[in-house]
């Protein structure tokens, strides 16, 4: 079956520390997506990429970077630079254009210590 | 800014309720999407729609473009519907969807 996998589940790094958590689909879409999900407020997107070896800074990329060398993949790394990077973190991908809508991967929440 | 408003933010029904969660956004879209995430974290799509009306299962998701709003309704609830239920819409012809912050839906039996 087609989906996208987000590892790990949960991420446990100390302060000062870069992490890169994990996105993979084999769903053969082109768009892959990066948000953060904070408590009470709605997903706010990192990083965008529409095409390999492209992407697009979101609203709150400060503190993140992405990497897009294979369609399949498209890892996020929160850098020390992040000033409060403990949150739950969705990986999403998409066909180009509508009618498509997002495929979601289960997402890796982030404590950092 | 944001595009994507949704109300109640919270709601609680008891079992067997009928179940009503509003969105509505204040430009131009081109598809609106339904989602629910569950306790785990989770999200998984419900419908899609750019018109009209979508029926699945005790789901049923309406859209009057005009007014830019849309309805998700929940018939004969159940503990099991108990999730947020998220709306999120895609500005023209973009691959990029606007988020709503969400509904809490929990159904007691």
């Amino acid at each position: 079956d087609g989906g996208i996998t987000q590892s790990p589940k949960y991420l446990f790094r100390k302060e000062g520390q870069n992490v890169t958590l994990s996105c993979e689909q084999n769903l053969n879409h082109d768009a892959m997506y990066w948000y953060r999900q904070d408590p009470g407020q709605g997903l706010r997107l990192i990083y965008y990429s529409q095409i390999v070896n492209d992407f697009q800074k979101g609203d709150i990329a400060e503190g993140y970077s992405v990497s897009r060398e294979k369609k399949e993949s498209f890892p996020l790394t929160v850098t020390s630079a992040q000033k409060n990077p403990t949150a739950f973190y969705l990986c999403a991908s998409s066909r180009q254009g509508p009618p498509y809508g997002y495929t979601f991967g289960s997402g890796t929440r982030l404590t950092v210590v | 800014k944001n595009e994507v408003e949704q109300s109640p933010q919270n709601l609680t029904a008891q079992e067997g309720e009928f179940i009503t969660i509003n969105c509505s956004y204040s430009v131009g879209i081109s598809a609106l999407h339904w989602l629910q995430q569950h306790p785990g974290g989770g999200i998984v799509s419900l419908f899609m729609l750019s018109s009209g009306k979508k029926k699945h299962g005790r789901l049923i998701a309406t859209i009057n473009i005009q007014e830019k709003h849309s309805s998700l309704h929940i018939t004969a609830s159940h503990p099991r519907d108990s999730a947020v239920y998220i709306c999120a819409v895609r500005l023209g012809t973009g691959n990029q969807f606007y988020f709503g912050t969400g509904t809490s839906l929990t159904v007691i039996p």
